[in-house]
């Protein structure tokens, strides 16, 4: 079973929809959640993280954390073109030595 | 600030050829990461330093050494590449090892190897 885990997709939503990006992963003890954004050729961008319980918004973007479920998910409100691009969800397991990155969710916004 | 940045940002070698990867940040953060990326395997962990001084193996750290030569820079290096070593390389920092383990990219390095 992979750690980290995030369908490949791709997923695909008009412009002004909210896009949904799933990530479940298998560490119970897990502590800290991540969200990553990576236009084609570029470096993994930090966008979001998360530690507790619930939800946590900062502009368009609300990440949602279930520890119970083992489940994290990402929401994009009013999605523009300018956020197509693949997001990876990492997570640090128990041991905090080291992040666990999902191979992440091609996200495909048109307009 | 320029953040986290590599050096070559693109690469061709012949196997058994040997060369260093270099990265350096200007953040002051203590902990560095050497990460590997190929296609539907997601990002990998090669090797890390929580700080400077020191070093442990990643997930995939076969056929590769680093140096921690201060706290700005993490070298890493290939002795003797291999075509199973083409991929693109992430340089990444974060403030500290631990749960608040914020990690910042640099821009990749594209290896060839032939």
């Amino acid at each position: 079973q992979k750690e980290v885990e995030q369908n490949s997709g791709p997923l695909s939503v008009p412009e002004g929809a909210i896009a949904s990006l799933n990530c479940t992963y298998s560490d119970r003890g897990s502590q800290s959640f991540f969200w990553y954004r990576q236009y084609s050729g570029k470096s993994p961008e930090l966008i979001m993280f998360i530690y507790s319980n619930g939800d946590k918004e900062d502009g368009r973007f609300t990440a949602q954390l279930n520890k119970a479920s083992q489940y994290v998910s990402l929401l994009i409100r009013d999605s523009q073109p300018s956020d197509s691009a693949t997001y990876l969800c990492a997570v640090t397991p128990t041991g905090f030595q080291k992040l666990v990155f999902g191979t992440g969710t091609r996200l495909l916004v048109s307009p | 600030n320029a953040g986290v940045t590599q050096t070559p940002k693109f690469q061709v070698l012949k196997t058994g050829q040997s060369m260093t990867l270099q990265c350096a940040q200007d953040m002051n953060h203590n902990s560095m990461y050497w990460y590997r990326q190929d296609p539907g395997m997601g990002l990998r962990l090669i090797y890390y330093s929580a700080s400077e001084g020191t070093t442990d193996k990643g997930e995939v750290p076969n056929g590769y050494n680093v140096s921690r030569l201060n706290k700005r820079e993490f070298s890493l290096r290939l002795e003797s590449a291999a075509p199973s070593q083409t991929s693109v390389y992430f340089c990444a920092s974060s403030e500290q090892q631990g749960r608040y383990n914020e990690q910042f990219f640099g821009p990749g390095t594209r290896l060839t190897v032939l």
